[in-house]
């Protein structure tokens, strides 16, 4: 799988729009970009997916770059509750891939 | 509709012992896999069962082992336990043969090696 790069700690006030980065400029053709979260004492939590689409859900958007070597990861109206640490993955879809966590973006919203 | 389920939440051992955690997947799951969780960094994939047999297996060493039931629960095992394996242990759920299938995850287990 390829190696993604995150910044390891943002804040973002309430309310406003969380924009978290990421760089896979090594994934490959058949590596789709996953974004997970994990609030504290909790396991991961899937959020949104995607191939080279932007692609919106209920929990976030996200947005990845035409020569898919980025995207981002937006939360229209950050909550206290978007505190958490957010990872981005690139998984390959044949068959039952594993998920290649790295270290991940720790998000704080600020009140 | 429970999701996944895992117990104990805690649990404390000593150096040498041996430890069995516990998985239920998410209902209509028939795949499960397991994760490790050291302090600080994100979970480390350790294999994955699927009709009962291991189907993936991580960069972990033997004395992880794993067993899948008929029902699709699932145990993690880990012999002659070392200081280096406290950590939190989490179980996903999926489906094979869902293109583009999420994983579900529990809360894990928080085991505790002294």
């Amino acid at each position: 799988d390829a190696k993604t790069t995150q910044p390891p700690s943002m804040d973002c006030a309430e309310g406003r729009a969380a924009n978290l980065p990421c760089n896979h400029s090594t994934i490959s053709g058949n590596e789709y970009v996953y974004w997970y979260r994990q609030i504290h004492s909790q396991g991961p939590q899937y959020i949104i997916h995607g191939l080279k689409n932007n692609e919106t859900n209920e929990m976030a958007s996200l947005i990845i770059t035409e020569d898919r070597k980025s995207s981002t990861l937006i939360l229209p109206h950050a909550t206290l509750r978007d505190t958490a640490v957010y990872y981005c993955i690139a998984r390959s879809n044949f068959g039952n891939e594993k998920l290649t966590f790295g270290t991940g973006t720790r998000l704080t919203i600020i009140p | 509709d429970a999701g996944v389920t895992q117990s104990p939440t805690h649990l404390i051992k000593t150096r040498g012992q041996q430890v069995t955690l516990r998985c239920s997947p998410k209902s209509g799951h028939d795949t499960v896999s397991w994760y490790q969780q050291a302090l600080g960094q994100g979970p480390q994939f350790i294999f994955q069962y699927y009709e009962e047999e291991e189907r993936q297996r991580g960069n972990f060493p033997d004395r992880f082992s794993g067993h899948q039931f008929p029902n699709y629960s699932s145990e993690l095992n880990v012999n002659a336990l070392l200081l280096g394996d406290s950590a939190l242990y989490l179980c996903a759920s999926s489906t094979t043969g869902i293109w583009n299938e999420k994983l579900f995850f529990g809360s894990g287990t928080q085991l505790s090696v002294l």
